[in-house]
C-alpha cells in the first residue's frame, strides 16, 4: 500500500536560515510526488511536484525539493526562509497507475521561522 | 487564475441532518476529487469521480456519502445522516487528468455536526 511519513511535527528555523521539511515514502513502481502547503483557514496550495527527470525540482515561493530514490525521500528545502514561510507542509504520493490517481498525504509538518 | 471554489465556507448542522457540500471545480478539468481534514490530522482522501461515475472511493465513504455532477460544473458531496464524527473540514479538488498533473484545491467547507 501507498504511504507517506513526515516525522517532525513542527520544524523551527530563524528566518534567513536554510530549512528542510523531511518526506519519505513507500509505493510500488515509481512515484508522483507532490509537497503542499496550507496556511491557516486556507486549502492546500501546490508547491511542487516530481514525476521523472532531474532530482532537484524547483516550485514556487523559493522552494525546491530533492528525489531520492535509493532512500525513498523527497524533502523540500529552501535556501533562506522567511516569517511568511510558516504554515503547514504536506508530502503527498500518487501511484501512476490506477484508475483515480489519488493523493495519499502525509500526516503535514508545521513549519515556524521565527524573525 | 482559474481557482477550485467551495459553498458554503462552514456549515454547522444537528446530528442526522442531511448537508450537501458544493464545489465548483476548474472549467476544463475531468477528474474531480473530495478529502477530508479532521482537526489536527491528516488529508484523507474520500472518493475520485471522473466521467460521471465514481472511480474509487476510501473506507470512509460508505453508504451516508454520496457525490453528484449534476450540470457539468457543480461538483457535489452529500452526507445523508451526519453523525459528530464527520465535523471535519472538506475538500474539492480538480485535475485536468493523468499523466503527472497537479490537483487544485478548493479552500474548503468547515462541517460542525453538532
Amino acid at each position: 500500500a501507498q504511504s507517506v511519513a513526515q516525522p517532525e511535527d513542527q520544524v523551527n528555523v530563524a528566518e534567513g536560515n536554510p530549512l528542510t521539511v523531511k518526506c519519505t515514502y513507500s509505493v510500488s513502481g515509481n512515484p508522483y510526488l507532490f509537497w503542499y502547503v496550507q496556511y491557516p483557514n486556507r486549502g492546500l496550495q501546490f508547491l511542487l511536484k516530481y514525476i521523472t527527470g532531474d532530482n532537484l525540482v524547483k516550485g514556487s515561493y523559493g522552494f525546491e525539493a530533492e528525489f531520492n530514490k535509493s532512500q525513498t525521500s523527497f524533502h523540500l528545502k529552501k535556501p533562506s526562509a522567511l516569517v511568511s514561510d510558516s504554515a503547514l507542509y504536506f508530502c503527498a504520493v500518487r501511484a501512476p497507475s490506477g484508475s483515480s490517481y489519488k493523493l495519499i498525504f502525509g500526516s503535514g509538518t508545521r513549519l515556524l521561522v521565527r524573525p | 487564475e482559474p481557482e477550485v471554489t467551495q459553498t458554503p465556507s462552514h456549515q454547522v448542522t444537528q446530528m442526522g441532518q442531511e448537508v450537501i457540500l458544493r464545489c465548483v471545480p476548474i472549467s476544463n478539468h475531468l477528474y474531480f476529487y473530495w478529502y477530508r481534514q479532521i482537526l489536527g490530522q491528516k488529508v484523507e482522501f474520500l472518493v475520485s469521480f471522473y466521467n460521471n461515475e465514481i472511480s474509487e472511493k476510501s473506507e470512509i465513504f460508505d453508504d451516508q456519502f454520496s457525490v453528484e455532477r449534476p450540470d457539468g460544473s457543480n461538483f457535489t458531496l452529500k452526507i445523508r445522516s451526519t453523525k459528530l464524527e464527520d465535523s471535519a473540514m472538506y475538500f474539492c479538488a480538480s485535475t485536468e487528468g493523468t499523466g503527472g498533473n497537479e490537483q487544485f484545491f478548493g479552500p474548503g467547507t468547515r462541517l460542525t455536526v453538532l
